[in-house]
């Protein structure tokens, strides 16, 4: 059983241009959403993260954009470069069964390629 | 500062034998997991630890084993390496359990089983 389902697999986007990553989500008791970014031969690192009490969160040319009624929430990265391709990963917790290392469900995640 | 280190880098198994993943932290964090990545699947959580001397298992544990006996140390036991098992593996670690604590991934083990 998938908790966290993310689209598209793979994304090819213009340099300048908007990349949108979605992710949906089934526990309604998932109360933390983190995006990771991994790099080739890298672990994952964490981009950015959102909480369901905000609609919206934007960290420089990444933002995270929250509906907690359809259980969505999508990554949209502005002006993207091709330094942003990469895999992108949605994940999800709750606040006692682990947000951080102990307990992260993933999404499948995004290749996506930035092309110059 | 290191943060979260893993060794080896690269190995390769015959079915059957067995090895230990090792990964290791300096952040002093509490929270230590194992994650194994394989294509299209994301990253599935095998076992977590809570602290030294508690462990638990998380979504895929057969076939693995954890110990923590230090903070710093958290090895992934393999009993009998199957071709499933083919993976790369991640050790992450965090301050704190929940939400709105971010995991720090060491750079993973790439583990062939042949």
């Amino acid at each position: 059983q998938q908790q966290v389902k993310q689209s598209p697999q793979s994304l090819i986007v213009q340099k300048g241009g908007i990349s949108i990553i979605n992710c949906a989500y089934e526990n309604t008791a998932f109360d933390y959403f983190p995006w990771y970014q991994q790099f080739p031969g890298k672990g994952p690192a964490l981009l950015i993260a959102i909480r369901p009490d905000v609609s919206e969160k934007k960290e420089g040319r990444f933002t995270i954009s929250f509906n907690k009624s359809a259980k969505q929430f999508s990554l949209h990265i502005m002006d993207s470069q091709p330094g942003d391709s990469a895999t992108y990963f949605c994940a999800a917790s709750t606040m006692y069964s682990g947000g951080g290392a102990d307990g992260l469900t993933f999404g499948k995640g995004t290749h996506l390629i930035i092309q110059p | 500062n290191a943060g979260v280190t893993q060794t080896p880098k690269f190995q390769v198994l015959k079915t059957g034998q067995s090895m230990t993943l090792q990964c290791a932290q300096d952040m002093n964090h509490e929270y230590m997991s194992w994650y194994r990545q394989d294509p299209g699947m994301g990253l599935r959580l095998i076992h977590y630890s809570v602290g030294a001397g508690i462990t638990d298992q998380g979504e895929v544990p057969n076939g693995y084993n954890v110990s923590r006996s230090t903070t710093e140390d958290f090895p992934l036991r393999l009993l009998s390496a199957a071709p499933s098992q083919t993976s790369v593996y991640f050790c992450a670690s965090s301050a704190y359990q929940g939400g709105g604590t971010e995991a720090f991934f060491g750079q993973g083990t790439r583990l062939t089983v042949v």
